[in-house]
């Protein structure tokens, strides 16, 4: 299994400011994903961070509003650029780690709680 | 474009009885998940199927996977109090190519268990 941490675990920041999401895992993985949660909804995927590559972002998402960087095997951050009320969110971040039963299995981090005024 | 479509997206049931919650996907996949996601928490990974007819079990909970159907569905048994949160599916859109999981998730089953 795989431990992820991600700080902070909830800010409320300004209109117009920005935000970087921490997410750091205790073991090393090729890829991390990002995943917003909008309040009473399921969860999307924004992207897949690969270590030494620009992040692949999904439909809808664009890298000038949440810019990606994953220096290393462990750890990565998300930035939530120029907020507006609708980024309010519960954003996590994954990683698929190997079982030792063989196969692997994707693991979610705690999530960071965001709300934007 | 995968779409996974759950139902229902409400659930009351009472204590001791018996329900199924289904999880339909669009194209093909060969892995699913089921999460479990209590109020300001985090997923919990409950099942990871991987083939077609895979049944996996846990307490009360029971899995499975028809991939001809492309069909999941999660069984409770005898619901209990504790049993109360939201489960969500999840499927594998990447392929089975042995490439990381990007997950497409279903829209979440809210499951209340009362006395």
């Amino acid at each position: 299994s795989a431990v992820i941490s991600q700080k902070p675990s909830r800010d409320i920041c300004q209109r117009g400011t920005s935000l970087t999401i921490q997410c750091q895992v205790d073991s090393q993985v090729t890829m991390m994903f990002w995943y917003r949660q909008q309040p009473g909804q399921s969860l999307t995927l924004i992207a897949t961070a690969n270590q030494g590559s620009e992040a692949t972002y999904e439909s809808g998402f664009v890298i000038d509003k949440f810019p990606i960087s994953r220096p290393n095997l462990t750890f990565s951050t998300l930035t939530v650029s120029n907020m507006s009320p609708e980024d309010s969110s519960i954003y996590l971040c994954s990683v698929e780690a190997r079982l030792l039963t063989g196969g692997s299995e994707q693991f979610f981090g705690p999530g960071t709680r965001l709300t934007v005024l | 474009e995968l779409k996974v479509e759950q139902n229902p997206l409400f659930l009351s049931m009472q204590e001791g009885k018996n329900y199924t919650i289904y999880c339909n996907y669009s194209t093909t996949s060969d892995r699913l998940y089921w999460y479990r996601q209590d109020p300001g928490k985090s997923l919990e990974s409950l099942f990871v199927l991987l083939s077609n007819g895979a049944v996996k079990q846990e307490g009360r909970l029971m899995a499975s996977l028809d991939t001809k159907a492309r069909l999941s569905t999660l069984h409770i048994t005898a619901a209990v109090h504790d049993l109360s949160a939201t489960y969500f599916c999840a499927v594998d859109g990447s392929g089975w190519t042995g490439t990381a999981s990007k997950l497409t998730f279903g829209t979440g089953t809210r499951l209340q268990v009362t006395l």
